[in-house]
């Protein structure tokens, strides 16, 4: 089943703690990406990486780290965990074709819940 | 400052009836648009991009740089049609796409 996968599906945790959710495409693609859901359901893009390589970085606090051990996988590593973190986070990707990039291809979300 | 507006966060209409979702961007260049959509339960996935001007599943989006609008349409609404819909514009054609705040479509019947 070619896709976007993410784990955990749910993450309930507490404040303080540290926690990672893992993304794995099998699409191919040399880009992939973490986008940010608050609860009023604004999607922000969060993190780029190309092949490897950090290519977009918004701004977003130290404690979030993405890692990419290979251009299949990306993960997203999250340290001292706040109740503004709860939310839902998707990782995406893409190909790079001439004159851009095409379509996004997404995950399922991680819904993260900080107690 | 780039960024796309997506005015209504509920648009409910009947089935059959038209239906339009407004987009208007913010962006001095040459913009990529898209529209993504997510029905219930599923993934977000791509609708229809403007670099294409495609009909996708009956609906049609046509870029506007006077009014820096991309309003999507559908002329016959279907209740399968009921979803969360988002602009987006990739300003730097990275990949980076910048979201609109999302509209739930509710087609009724």
């Amino acid at each position: 089943d070619t896709a976007v996968s993410q784990t955990p599906k749910y993450l309930v945790t507490q404040m303080g703690n540290d926690k990672s959710i893992k993304c794995e495409q099998n699409l191919g693609h040399d880009t992939m990406y973490w986008y940010k859901q608050d609860s009023k359901k604004f999607l922000k893009i969060m993190f780029s990486y190309n092949n490897k390589e950090l290519i977009i970085n918004e701004t977003v606090p130290n404690r979030f780290s993405p890692k990419s051990p290979d251009k299949a996988h990306l993960n997203l590593h999250i340290n001292s965990l706040e109740l503004g973190d709860s939310a839902v986070y998707f990782c995406a990707s893409s190909q790079r074709v001439a004159g851009g990039v095409d379509e996004q291809f997404f995950g399922p979300g991680t819904r993260l819940t900080v107690l | 400052a780039q960024r796309v507006t997506q005015p209504e966060k509920l648009l409910s209409v009947f089935k059959g009836a038209p239906v339009e979702l407004k987009c208007n961007y913010s962006y001095s260049g040459s913009p990529e648009l898209f529209w993504y959509v997510q029905y219930s339960r599923q993934r977000l996935q791509l609708l229809l991009r403007h670099i294409s001007r495609e009909s996708i599943k009956g609906f049609t989006a046509d870029l506007n740089k006077g009014e820096t609008s991309f309003h999507l349409k559908k002329p016959f609404a279907q209740e399968e049609d009921s979803a969360m819909y988002y602009c987006a514009l990739d300003p730097s054609n990275t990949g980076k796409l910048i979201f609109g705040q999302g509209t739930t479509l509710q087609v009724k019947p």
